[in-house]
């Protein structure tokens, strides 16, 4: 089976622009997690998708919103960028009805300069 | 206020010695523990898991432990090896809120 896939990979932004980053579930889970890691700061979750739907969320500002596609793929969108936003983006998969463990992508870097 | 702790933010250990990680956790209602570990530029990998209603869980040379009244549960690699030199995270989470709940990681590196 194929990994979680996010694209792109590496992005470069200018503060107050706004970015779109994608995430491919592994074949067959339809939850997908979000999650921010920063330097010190370990992996702050940001949102959970499961069936379209928004089922939890962190504790971040509206400018960080996702959505999630019929196909189980899910985007998130951050508006306004700030400097502080550079970080690297992790989403995370799995299929609940089997388990609750959690399977990640390789990331997206954001840095916004 | 962080629900999840790894006190230790680094650990060197002798190749084939025990490595022992330790993760302590604030929230009664976290039911279910993972541990990941991650390599510079990539994502976090998938080890091990322990519910609650656990106190052991064993994959070959990984073992997790779990000890509810305190807390606190540990990650038990034996015999270490150099590959095994990663961050290791520890998660957990009430299963209800479809939420995990990360510590900041402990930098193992095990020396040849």
């Amino acid at each position: 089976k194929a990994g979680v896939t996010q694209t792109p990979r590496y992005l470069i932004k200018t503060r107050g622009q706004q970015v779109t980053l994608s995430c491919s579930p592994i074949s067959g889970h339809r939850s997908v997690s979000w999650y921010q890691q920063t330097p010190g700061q370990g992996l702050q979750f940001l949102f959970e998708y499961f069936s379209e739907t928004q089922r939890n969320k962190g504790n971040f500002p509206g400018r960080f919103s996702g959505r999630q596609f019929s196909n189980s793929r899910s985007e998130m969108n951050v508006s306004t960028l700030e400097l502080g936003d550079s970080a690297l983006y992790l989403c995370a998969s799995s299929n609940p009805h089997l388990s609750y463990e959690q399977y990640f992508g390789p990331g997206t870097r954001l840095t916004v300069t | 206020d962080q629900q999840v702790k790894q006190n230790s933010p680094s650990l060197s250990v002798q190749e084939g010695r025990i490595s022992i990680l330790n993760c302590d956790y604030t929230n009664s209602m976290f039911d279910y523990f993972l541990w990941y570990k991650k390599y510079p530029a990539e994502g976090p990998t998938f080890l091990i898991s322990i519910s609650s209603i656990k106190d052991k869980n064993e994959d070959g040379r990984f073992t997790v432990f779990l000890n509810k009244s305190a807390k606190h549960l540990s990650l038990h690699i034996v015999p270490s090896q150099p590959g095994d030199s990663a961050v290791y995270f520890c998660a957990a989470s009430d299963s209800g809120t479809y939420k995990y709940i990360f510590g900041t990681g402990t930098r193992l590196k095990v020396l040849a």
